[in-house]
């Protein structure tokens, strides 16, 4: 089972150029997420989508797009990169309702902005 | 003030020790409540869920205390292959969404 994949691992940008983060999850879950995670610092939530066909901003939002493609999909877009994105960015899906919900995650971009 | 507080370490501890980490919560409305592992340069994973009258996973431990927002995870006798950074995470309630991270903290358990 490959779970959330994830592309790229590792990703260089100079201040300005724009990329877009992948994320595929096969568990057939309704709900994904997108974090951020910077040293000292809890992951933080940037956008997710509750189920096919909606998206909402999480805690850190600005700066960044999504887009749930399908059931299967939910990208990230970086329209123009600032040096305060780099981070580890983990893409997430969940399947359950409710409060016990259990997030699954991908193996996470590394991304630098210069 | 951070609504998952941890202490961030190192804890550095031999082989076969017990070590204890501790976490609060400020959101007294927070519902449900879990501890992942991180290895280093790797994603977050689950853990163990957090009941309230606490709950055991092998060697691992974690207790619940709600009238003082408090969760801890024990973990005895340990083992190098424990060595990552252990996250304390809090669901507010709603869905995934409302899962809140704390910062982590780091176990290195030498030989």
């Amino acid at each position: 089972n490959a779970g959330v994949t994830q592309t790229p691992k590792f990703q260089v940008l100079k201040t300005g150029q724009s990329m877009t983060l992948q994320c595929a999850q096969d568990m057939n879950h309704n709900s994904m997420y997108w974090y951020r995670q910077d040293p000292g610092m809890g992951l933080r939530l940037i956008y997710y989508s509750a189920s096919e066909g909606t998206t909402d901003k999480g805690e850190v939002p600005n700066g960044y797009n999504v887009s749930r493609l399908n059931k299967r999909e939910f990208s990230l877009r970086l329209e123009s990169a600032a040096p305060s994105q780099t981070s580890v960015y983990f893409c997430a899906s969940s399947g359950n309702r409710g409060r016990r919900e259990k997030l699954f995650f991908g193996s996470g971009t590394q991304l630098s902005v210069l | 003030r951070k609504e998952v507080e941890q202490d961030p370490g190192p804890f550095n501890v031999p082989e076969g020790a017990t070590v204890a980490f501790n976490c609060t919560y400020s959101n007294s409305a927070s519902q449900s409540f879990f501890w992942y592992r991180q290895d280093c340069r790797k994603e977050p994973k689950l853990l163990m869920s957090v009941y309230s009258s606490g709950n055991e996973d092998g060697r691992f431990t974690a207790q619940l205390n709600r009238a003082s927002q408090y969760i801890s995870l024990l973990i005895r006798d340990s083992k190098l292959s424990d060595s990552a950074t252990y996250l304390c995470v809090v669901n507010i309630g709603g869905g995934g969404f409302k899962t809140i991270f704390g910062a982590g903290t780091r176990l290195f358990v030498k030989a």
